[in-house]
């Protein structure tokens, strides 16, 4: 069964600072991967997604994520952290041949220092 | 942009009572599902529907729990008889289908019950 790792339930950055946050996967087939943002009392909204087209996925806010099979990874950057980038984060994965549901990670909370 | 939405955002109710929580998907999506999330809790696949039929469940969604597509544009949670583990941020999801279509999840309904 697939699964998602997320390292660290909490990461601090000063605005302007790189931000990463990790994920780790475990799947037994070539996996769909994605990033989801939550605002607090909001849903979740769509960051980025991997589906095997590139390795190095650009999505929206200037986040990005590259995808490393050799590593199970697929961490979330942003060269400089802005205060309105503090949230919560998590990793999903979604398996072919399933019914598109997605499994979560933990979730990361950012915290934006100024 | 089209999104989806739920109503009510918060419900209170009392233990043994019955809920509805209520979902009107993206219009064109194929896929619906319902996650749930405990306070401080990872987000939980409960069940994904298609067709007019549950495709898949996870071990939370019990007989206490059913889903409905009454009409061609809402999709119902139902929660026969609530207990205080049921305490939870329930979010709606649709996609246009399959495995690697991103979700696109509603603001969520927090659903105490005391």
């Amino acid at each position: 069964a697939q699964s998602v790792t997320q390292l660290g339930s909490h990461v601090s950055v000063s605005e302007g600072a790189l931000v990463l946050l990790r994920c780790n996967y475990s799947s037994s087939v070539p996996p769909y991967l994605f990033w989801y943002v939550q605002y607090p009392n909001q849903g979740l909204q769509l960051l980025l997604k991997y589906t095997s087209a590139a390795t190095l996925v650009k999505g929206i806010n200037g986040f990005e994520a590259e995808f490393k099979k050799s590593e199970t990874s697929f961490h979330l950057t942003k060269p400089s952290a802005h205060m309105s980038d503090a949230a919560e984060y998590f990793c999903a994965v979604s398996e072919s041949g399933n019914t598109g549901k997605l499994i979560f990670g933990q979730g990361t909370t950012l915290q934006v220092k100024p | 942009e089209p999104e989806v939405t739920q109503t009510p955002s918060h419900q209170v109710t009392q233990m043994g009572q019955e809920v509805i929580l209520r979902c009107v998907p993206i219009s064109n999506h194929l896929y619906f599902y319902w996650y749930r999330q405990i306070l401080g809790q990872k987000v939980e696949f409960l069940v994904s529907f298609y067709n007019n039929e549950i495709s898949e469940k996870s071990e939370i969604f019990d007989d206490q729990f059913s889903v409905e597509r009454p009409d061609g544009s809402n999709f119902t949670l139902k929660i026969r008889s609530t207990k205080l583990e049921d305490s939870a941020m329930y979010f709606c999801a649709s996609s246009e289908g399959g495995y690697n279509s991103p979700l696109h999840f509603g603001n969520g309904t927090r659903l105490t019950v005391t």
